[in-house]
């Protein structure tokens, strides 16, 4: 079965400073990648994926992330952040030919001024 | 607009009442999903379905119950003996082995 951690549970962060958010996982079959964000009391809005190809995917609203497939890893990055980035991140994990989700626990981004 | 309709936004019900929360796609999408969320634990899969008349399992399917007689429709009920059933609960839906899934707006239940 696949498993997905996210590295840091909280990220403090000053308006137009760059942020990272850690996301590994663990399968023994190949997968898909998925970056989701979610405002307060809302559903979720998918940011971008990895499936195949370059392994630098870039999504909506400035933010990028990067395949590892030796570190098992795919970070998600924007260059500078808006107060209206304030959210919180999730990563999730498909296995091809699978329906399932796996999602990491989540991480909540706050953004100040 | 196409999209995923969840309602209602808030529900409350008393402790060992049945609950049911609706979810309705108007993408044309096969697949549809039921997801609980709780606080730093992410989203966990309760139930999905591939087709009309069919649905499996998911990780925490105890205490839930579903129906997929239409396509665009796949209500969840929450039944009495889901022991924690306060959580708010994501619908989703996709293409048959679709890249991505599409998420409704959310329904918050709390059962006091």
């Amino acid at each position: 079965a696949q498993s997905v951690t996210q590295l840091d549970s909280q990220v403090p962060v000053f308006e137009e400073a760059p942020v990272e958010l850690r996301c590994n996982y663990s399968s023994s079959v190949s997968v898909y990648l998925f970056w989701y964000v979610q405002y307060p009391n809302q559903g979720l809005q998918l940011l971008l994926k990895y499936l195949s190809g370059s392994t630098l995917v870039k999504g909506i609203n400035g933010f990028e992330a990067e395949f590892n497939k030796s570190q098992t890893s795919f970070h998600l990055r924007k260059p500078s952040v808006h107060i209206s980035d304030t959210a919180e991140y999730f990563c999730a994990v498909r296995v091809i030919n699978d329906y399932k989700l796996s999602f990491g626990a989540g991480t909540t981004v706050t953004v100040r001024a | 607009d196409g999209g995923i309709t969840q309602s209602p936004k808030y529900l409350f019900r008393k402790e060992g009442q049945n609950v049911t929360l609706s979810c309705e796609q108007n993408l044309n999408h096969d697949a549809m999903y039921w997801y609980r969320q709780d606080p730093g634990q992410g989203l966990r899969l309760i139930y999905y379905s591939q087709i009309v008349n069919d649905f499996q399992k998911g990780d925490i399917a105890e205490g839930y119950s579903v129906s997929r007689e239409k396509k665009e429709s796949f209500p969840l009920t929450v039944t009495s003996a889901q022991k924690n059933p306060t959580a708010f609960y994501l619908c989703a839906s996709s293409t048959p082995l679709g890249n991505e899934q599409y998420f409704g707006p959310g329904t918050r239940l709390t059962v006091t």
